[in-house]
């Protein structure tokens, strides 16, 4: 496989549940994020790991929890989430920690009820 | 703070005329300037990008254009074709230091046969 995977492309999830969103990264890259896509919007980037380093976190409720176990996997993990969170969540990666030249994953629609 | 409008919101154009998308920047520190393309249940996709050192960039029927004095850009597409549908979105960046991109709102765009 190449470029970046995500999954699962869709998820349904009750506000007491506890999920997982799973990104896979082929490319090399060092650098990988999460973004939230909602209606209207424009991205909002949630997390930054850098060699698995956490380096910045955009006052993402904790909900929503990252884990980054190596430079080509990246995790968000959901609980008690709330109806507005619904949006998709997209995983991107980098060849250099400063964001240039991303590749996006086709994102994980989700949606909370 | 910092943002970047995008207009307009929708575009309809006929098959074989241009289109043309604009975003505004509000950080004058900003010096990269990439369009990504998503269309419907992939992720976004770079398909082109501009430094602050020029005022255009060409590539094949996609070309950018960037005034820093304005702090605008635009994005050209010139002899549209159906699979040119799509949602573009712009995005501004500072050169280092950060890894976080401001996005644009999106524009759809429609190509009609």
């Amino acid at each position: 496989e190449t470029g970046v995977t995500q999954t699962p492309r869709h998820l349904v999830m009750g506000m007491t549940n506890k999920k997982s969103l799973k990104c896979e990264q082929h490319l090399g890259h060092n650098a990988m994020y999460w973004y939230k896509q909602s209606a209207k919007k424009p991205l909002e980037l949630m997390f930054v790991y850098n060699f698995k380093e956490q380096t910045e976190n955009n006052s993402v409720p904790s909900r929503f929890s990252p884990e980054c176990p190596n430079s080509s996997h990246l995790f968000l993990h959901l609980h008690t989430l709330q109806p507005e969170d619904s949006a998709l969540y997209l995983c991107a990666s980098s060849q250099v920690p400063d964001g240039y030249g991303y590749t996006f994953g086709s994102g994980t629609r989700l949606t909370v009820v | 703070g910092e943002n970047v409008e995008q207009h307009p919101s929708t575009l309809s154009v006929q098959e074989g005329d241009s289109a043309v998308i604009k975003c505004t920047y509000s950080d004058s520190a900003s010096n990269y300037f990439p369009w990504y393309k998503q269309e419907l249940g992939k992720g976004p996709q770079l398909i082109i990008d501009i430094r602050s050192n020029v005022g255009e960039k060409k590539d094949q029927r996609i070309a950018v254009t960037l005034n820093k004095t304005a702090k605008h850009f635009s994005l050209h597409i010139t002899e549209t074709q159906p699979e040119d549908s799509a949602v573009y979105f712009c995005a501004a960046k500072k050169d280092s230091g950060t890894y976080k991109y401001i996005f644009g709102t999106g524009t759809r765009l429609k190509v009609l046969a």
